[in-house]
């Protein structure tokens, strides 16, 4: 039962246009959501993460909405560059069940110059 | 030191056989997660350990066993090697989760 999905498994984008990364989920326990980028042969790296009380939070070219109605949130990248192509991870936790990521399959996104 | 090493970075073992991976992370990282990452999927949870202590595990069989040590070092080990196995393992390490979780480059181990 995957209880992360990210039902795009890729996204090609011109260089300059907005990236749109979307993941659902079905555990209603998740407290917090984290997006993970992950380049070849290296581990994942930090992006943005959003707490299930906001709705929005934004850091730079990266922001990220939740709906919890919907159990869907999205990565929204802002103006997208080369260097932005990897594979983008969401990710989910439960604050009390000791923090372990619960991640999604993962999409690959390719930003042409 | 900073960051989070991962040793080996590729390993090829025979089915049957028995592998230990190696963790160092940050100094003050109490929490130390493994996971792991078959092609083309996410990464999965293993177990976590804080401060030398198992405190949470994934869908694992016993076989998948680890350690943590007081230097901020660990070790997953599998036994009984299946081809299944095969795939990137990730150690991930943090002073304070939720934000804080740094991960290694991974060990890509091929059973065969």
């Amino acid at each position: 039962d995957q209880q992360v999905k990210q039902n795009s498994p890729s996204l090609s984008v011109q260089e300059g246009r907005i990236s749109i990364l979307n993941c659902d989920y079905t555990n209603s326990m998740f407290d917090y959501f984290l997006w993970y980028k992950k380049y070849p042969a290296e581990g994942p790296t930090f992006l943005i993460s959003i707490s299930s009380i906001k709705d929005k939070n934004e850091d730079g070219r990266f922001t990220v909405f939740l709906n919890k109605s919907a159990k869907h949130l999205s990565l929204h990248i802002v103006p997208s560059q080369p260097g932005d192509s990897a594979v983008y991870f969401c990710a989910a936790l439960i604050k009390a069940a000791g923090n372990k990521l619960t991640f999604g399959g993962g999409t690959r996104v390719l930003v042409k110059p | 030191e900073t960051g989070v090493t991962q040793s080996p970075t590729h390993l090829i073992k025979t089915r049957g056989q028995q592998v230990t991976l190696r963790c160092s992370s940050q100094s003050g990282h109490n929490t130390v997660s493994w996971y792991q990452q078959a092609l083309g999927q996410g990464p999965q949870f293993i177990f976590q350990y804080y401060r030398e202590e198992e405190n949470g595990r994934g869908n694992f069989p016993p076989r998948f066993s680890g350690l943590q040590f007081p230097n901020y070092s660990s070790e997953l080990n599998v036994n009984a090697l299946e081809l299944d196995d095969s795939a990137l393992y990730l150690c991930a390490s943090s002073p304070d989760p939720p934000y804080g979780y740094t991960f290694g480059s991974g060990t890509r181990l091929t059973v065969v």
